[in-house]
């Protein structure tokens, strides 16, 4: 497609669920990125792909998060056991390899743990 | 570690006048690329304009220009002749030219209104 398609838009879930979120990124770009944005705060980076692989998991906030990247395409991030605290627009960007690439964000998907 | 910060979380400015919004960075690389994305209510982070700390010459993108003062580490960006499209989020964010540390690192943004 023309952009980075991530799905679904919005997600409500209980308390205690896992949930799953898809992106898909520019045909072509080698690094995805994966950032949380709470209501009305900054971007928090979560992790970096380059490729299938994972050089910067960082900012991943607890062992119930992971994420995955096949084919050096479409990357999903997995939250389980979902808390109140998950709430938040989730983000996701890809670029090209360079690092003066800019990247290119997907409108996200809304997350709401009930 | 970087640090981004913008100090006005919320500015605002009259239709056809221009705007300065700030941001200040904390680095002790030398060679790193900054960038300004904007944020409408539809949530997608739009690429404004970006600089590479290298180059001396401001850029420039239409009504939309950066201020960028490497050893202050300040990168203002001015909007020109404001839209009313011109309304929302905007977030400076700072990226390393080191391979393996090639994520943006974003402040805190600062919403601004365009007064009709």
């Amino acid at each position: 497609g023309a952009g980075v398609s991530q799905s679904p838009s919005n997600k409500v879930t209980e308390k205690g669920k896992d949930v799953e979120l898809r992106c898909d990124p520019i045909s072509g770009h080698t690094a995805l990125y994966w950032y949380r944005q709470s209501l009305g705060q900054g971007l928090e980076f979560l992790i970096y792909f380059q490729g299938n692989s994972a050089p910067d998991k960082s900012g991943l906030p607890s062992d119930r998060f992971s994420a995955e990247r096949t084919g050096g395409s479409v990357s999903t991030l997995t939250i389980q056991r979902t808390q109140q605290e998950d709430s938040a627009v989730y983000l996701c960007a890809s670029s090209r390899t360079e690092v003066r690439s800019p990247l290119h964000f997907g409108n996200g998907t809304r997350l709401t743990v009930t | 570690a970087q640090t981004v910060t913008q100090s006005q979380p919320e500015m605002s400015v009259q239709e056809a006048e221009t705007v300065t919004l700030s941001c200040t960075y904390d680095t002790s690389e030398s060679d790193y690329y900054l960038f300004w994305y904007k944020q409408p209510p539809s949530r997608q982070m739009i690429l404004v304009i970006r600089q590479e700390a290298y180059k001396q010459q401001n850029a420039t993108e239409n009504r939309f220009s950066v201020n960028f003062q490497k050893a202050a580490k300040s990168f203002s960006l001015k909007i020109s002749d404001s839209q009313l499209g011109d309304a929302a989020m905007y977030f400076c964010a700072y990226r390393s030219d080191n391979f393996g540390n090639e994520k943006l690192t974003f402040g805190t943004g600062t919403r601004l209104t365009i007064i009709p």
